[in-house]
């Protein structure tokens, strides 16, 4: 079964660091470029960040540009968002997807069910 | 950044309803442009990508149109397993791959 797992979500004070993880199975997980999205309570769905298959290239929203950093490990199939400076407005349930193919052009075809990260003091 | 706008923001039918929902692009996108239904609680689903193309295993009765600016998602008779929000999103180019903001499709 082609799947996507998502783990490292939590309560983080402003500030702080956090670092999400999404684990693929099933599939052949180095041929595909992949994506984090995230949904805050009651919101729509916002791109946070992408990368492509070895990993060379990455993108981000303007809105974490220099706070977040997505890497990948092939050899484990997984997918990384480090996260930095938290700010109550990166409160949301993260998703973790795949993209269709590697060009970052057809859609996100799997989705992970999502890690919660919660920012409060 | 390129930005989606989707008409409505909700809208309420009847199950065997034909419902459209548009996406506007604020620049010309060609037919990068992908659909995502999304139910609460749970992930969203693609249903259709490159504007026209139906994902594999969603119903017929959900369809794509439109190049440019300008898409429809259109359900041809709505089913009670079709209420949910549904979700643009342009692949244009390089990301970010923004979104459209929504629309909720409520039962009437």
């Amino acid at each position: 079964e082609v799947q996507l797992v998502e783990s490292g979500g939590g309560l983080v004070q402003p500030g702080g660091s956090l670092r999400l993880s999404c684990a693929g199975s099933g599939f052949t997980f180095s041929s595909y470029a992949m994506h984090w999205v995230r949904q805050a309570p009651g919101k729509g769905l916002e791109y946070v960040s992408g990368i492509t298959v070895n990993g060379g290239i990455t993108y981000y929203a303007d809105s974490v540009k220099g706070r977040f950093t997505i890497s990948r490990d092939n050899s484990k199939n997984t997918v990384y968002l480090q996260m930095g400076g938290l700010k109550t407005e990166d409160m949301a349930v993260y998703y973790c997807a795949r993209d269709s193919g590697t060009a970052m052009l057809g859609g996100s075809d799997v989705w992970g069910k999502g890690t919660t990260v919660t920012v409060s003091s | 950044d390129i930005q989606m706008t989707q008409s409505p923001s909700s809208l309420s039918a009847s199950v065997g309803d034909r419902v459209s929902i548009t996406c506007r692009a604020s620049q010309s996108i060609s037919t990068y442009l992908n659909w995502y239904q999304q139910k609460p609680g749970k992930a969203p689903k693609l249903l259709i990508y490159a504007a026209s193309s139906l994902e594999s295993g969603v119903p017929s009765r959900f369809s794509g149109s439109g190049s440019g600016t300008d898409f429809t998602l259109t359900i041809s008779s709505l089913q009670p397993e079709d209420f949910a929000t549904y979700y643009c999103q342009q692949s244009y180019r390089t990301p970010p791959l923004t979104f459209g903001g929504g629309t909720k499709v409520e039962i009437k």
